[in-house]
């Protein structure tokens, strides 16, 4: 089947740090994945997305490759800020398919 | 543009009440979908539409039903409401060319007592 499966949480860093949250995948065919975030008391929003391997989806400073030979999309960002403290949702669509799966969620605070 | 929106924000049920969480779009968005996000589970799909007058199961229908009489609605109804429906529940729209891109709204928290 198709899985997704994140890095556990929560992920508590200081401003400035380097940020790395790991995503793994288990998908038939060749899926396009997606990293969302969702902020305190709002819905999920699209932050990036990759729809084959070795693509690079980025968005306000995050980075995500796509790497199909370690089925991994990892998100990264190179000085975290305070306003980046949020819920990070990595997901797939399965190649011909139309509905998303996401992974559980790692919850990040930035401290100032 | 208001984009999603749903009501009610917040609802406190009792075991064996029935309620209906609203869904609206203004994008003219042919996909809908209800997903339920509980601690450590992610989201999980409950049910979808992928336009008016048709509508799916997704990965966790039991105890709900939708339905989808215009492009700009789509309500979720339980029927029969249990503990285990304590969640937080988001309705989100998509063009049927993009389906990834989903754009959702501010959630409804209910609580089953």
């Amino acid at each position: 089947g198709n899985s997704v499966t994140q890095m556990e949480g929560p992920v508590t860093l200081s401003e400035e740090a380097f940020l790395t949250i790991n995503c793994t995948y288990t998908a038939t065919g060749y899926p396009s994945l997606f990293w969302y975030v969702q902020y305190p008391g709002e819905g999920l929003q699209l932050l990036l997305k990759a729809t084959k391997a070795d693509d690079k989806g980025s968005n306000k400073g995050f980075e995500a490759t796509y790497r199909k030979e370690t089925t991994s999309f990892h998100l990264e960002k190179g000085s975290v800020q305070v306003s980046d403290s949020a819920v990070y949702f990595c997901a797939l669509i399965p190649w011909g398919a139309q509905k998303l799966v996401f992974g559980q969620g790692t919850r990040l605070t930035i401290n100032p | 543009n208001a984009g999603v929106t749903q009501t009610p924000k917040f609802q406190v049920l009792k075991t064996g009440q029935s309620m209906t969480l609203q869904c609206a779009q203004d994008m003219n968005h042919e996909y809908m979908s209800w997903y339920r996000q509980d601690p450590g589970m992610g989201l999980r799909l409950i049910h979808y539409s992928v336009g008016a007058g048709i509508t799916d199961q997704g990965e966790v229908p039991n105890g709900y039903n939708v339905s989808r009489s215009t492009t700009e609605d789509f309500p979720l109804r339980l029927l029969s409401a249990a503990p285990s429906q304590t969640s937080v529940y988001f309705c989100a729209s998509s063009r049927r060319d993009t389906p990834y891109e989903q754009y959702f709204g501010p959630g409804t928290r209910l609580t089953v007592t």
